[in-house]
């Protein structure tokens, strides 16, 4: 079975600050990694993924995110924050030994940056 | 350069009718996916194909039917609209495990 869980709703973050949106996962293997954001009336848009290899995965629009194995943790970072990066991020979990292709998706984080 | 299209974007029907979601990608994917989208509940699949006449229930599949005639088009049909199904629809596409291309949705409401 795989899990995913994003534990916050909401975060807020002052522009040009560093900003962190926090993931856990749950596999029974090695886990694909996945964040997405959304602006409103848009559909999901891919940032970044982890498969394999370099624990730092870095992303589009200066978006990072770190795997780590021991915390079962894939958080996603940004050095400096703007106010355009205000979106709803998810975070998505497959398990590769399934045989499905089925990603899980976490509940979002609302992210919300203050100028 | 590749996409995928939904339309109609907003559609607004009446309980009982049937209606039908279209969605178009040009990635040349095998794996479409249905999701609707509603507060507090997240993303729930509705139907998946991994590829032409292939189509498998997701876990809210009661109500919705989709087919699979070629790799481009995955529309979603409602049998009979319920007030339950007023939501935001997205179609995504992927090709093998890896990250899925989301449509722009279609907004429905049914009243």
């Amino acid at each position: 079975a795989q899990s995913v869980a994003q534990p916050e709703d909401q975060v807020n973050v002052a522009e040009g600050n560093p900003l962190t949106v926090k993931c856990t996962y749950s596999v029974s293997g090695n886990p694909y990694l996945f964040w997405y954001v959304q602006y409103p009336n848009r559909g999901l848009q891919f940032l970044l993924k982890y498969i394999t290899g370099d624990n730092l995965v870095k992303g589009s629009y200066g978006f990072e995110a770190e795997f780590n194995k021991s915390q079962t943790s894939f958080h996603l970072k940004k050095p400096s924050a703007l106010v355009s990066d205000s979106a709803l991020y998810f975070c998505a979990v497959r398990d590769p030994t399934g045989g499905s292709y089925i990603p899980t998706f976490g509940r979002g984080t609302s992210l919300i940056v203050h100028p | 350069d590749a996409e995928i299209t939904q339309s109609p974007r907003h559609k607004i029907t009446e309980t009982g009718r049937q209606v039908t979601l279209a969605c178009h990608q040009t990635w040349n994917h095998n794996n479409m996916f249905w999701y609707r989208q509603d507060l507090g509940h997240g993303l729930r699949l509705i139907h998946y194909s991994y590829g032409v006449h292939d189509t498998n229930k997701g876990e809210v599949s009661d109500g919705y039917s989709v087919s699979r005639s070629n790799t481009e088009d995955l529309p979603l049909t409602l049998e009979s609209a319920a007030s339950s199904q007023t939501s935001v629809y997205f179609c995504a596409s992927s090709e093998q495990g890896n990250e899925q291309y989301f449509g722009p949705g279609t907004r429905l409401t049914v009243t």
